[in-house]
């Protein structure tokens, strides 16, 4: 009964390839997000889908390319990975209108460029 | 836009001792809100406490509390009676009601309880 739920949980590959994170919700939630967190552990949102719909892409190179085939799953696509990409990748979602409902997290996907 | 100072990078605490996480924020919007997450070595983000700019009350939580001083655009988090659980990376976060509900994160504090 996971509520956000990525995959993989670890993901190892060589510098210039391309890979990609599912991110699933069963919450009901119509916007979801992903959030990039470095080595140092600073969080930082990277784009926000609101059914859908991008509504946030914060200069994010466009390497990167979210796509949501519906409201319950962002999937998040690298290509031409480079070692500045090694980070934590954390999908969350979220209900509009409900500021006071937190944001829910996956469990994030640590991605490792050799 | 939004800002979140944390200036504690780590915190080294006695089990059982309260302990105080500051935040300070910036924000020209007048309705936020303002979270406060727990993050254990294992890596997920877990959510603890939740306080709303137009709020007049400090929220609690169970051992959670949030010290809300919204003239000095504070949230301190207060976690009572602390657990060796409880050592974690602790972020404090806001968003905006308007527009897209992004949270902004603070750079986090390191929680160590010892026994």
């Amino acid at each position: 009964d996971t509520a956000v739920s990525q995959t993989p949980k670890y993901l190892v590959t060589q510098m210039g390839n391309d890979k990609s994170i599912k991110c699933e919700q069963n919450l009901g939630h119509d916007t979801m997000y992903w959030y990039k967190q470095d080595s140092k552990k600073f969080l930082k949102i990277m784009f926000s889908y609101n059914n859908k719909e991008l509504i946030i892409n914060e200069t994010v190179p466009n390497r990167f390319s979210p796509k949501s085939p519906d409201k319950a799953h962002l999937n998040l696509h690298i290509n031409s990975l480079e070692l500045g990409d090694s980070a934590v990748y954390f999908c969350a979602s979220s209900q509009t209108g409900s500021i006071k409902q937190p944001q829910h997290f996956g469990d994030g996907t640590r991605l490792s460029i050799l | 836009a939004q800002k979140i100072t944390q200036t504690q990078p780590g915190m080294f605490v006695q089990e059982k001792e309260a302990v105080t996480l500051d935040c300070t924020y910036d924000t020209s919007d007048p309705s936020y809100g303002l979270f406060w997450y727990k993050q254990p070595s294992s890596g997920e983000m877990i959510f603890l406490i939740y306080q709303g700019s137009y709020d007049q009350q400090n929220a609690t939580e169970g051992r959670y509390s949030l010290n809300f001083q919204k003239a000095r655009k504070s949230a301190n988090l207060v976690i009572s009676a602390s657990q060796l659980g409880d050592s974690a990376m602790y972020f404090c976060a806001m968003t905006i009601i308007q527009g897209a509900q992004k949270l902004v994160f603070g750079q986090g504090t390191r929680l160590t309880i010892n026994p």
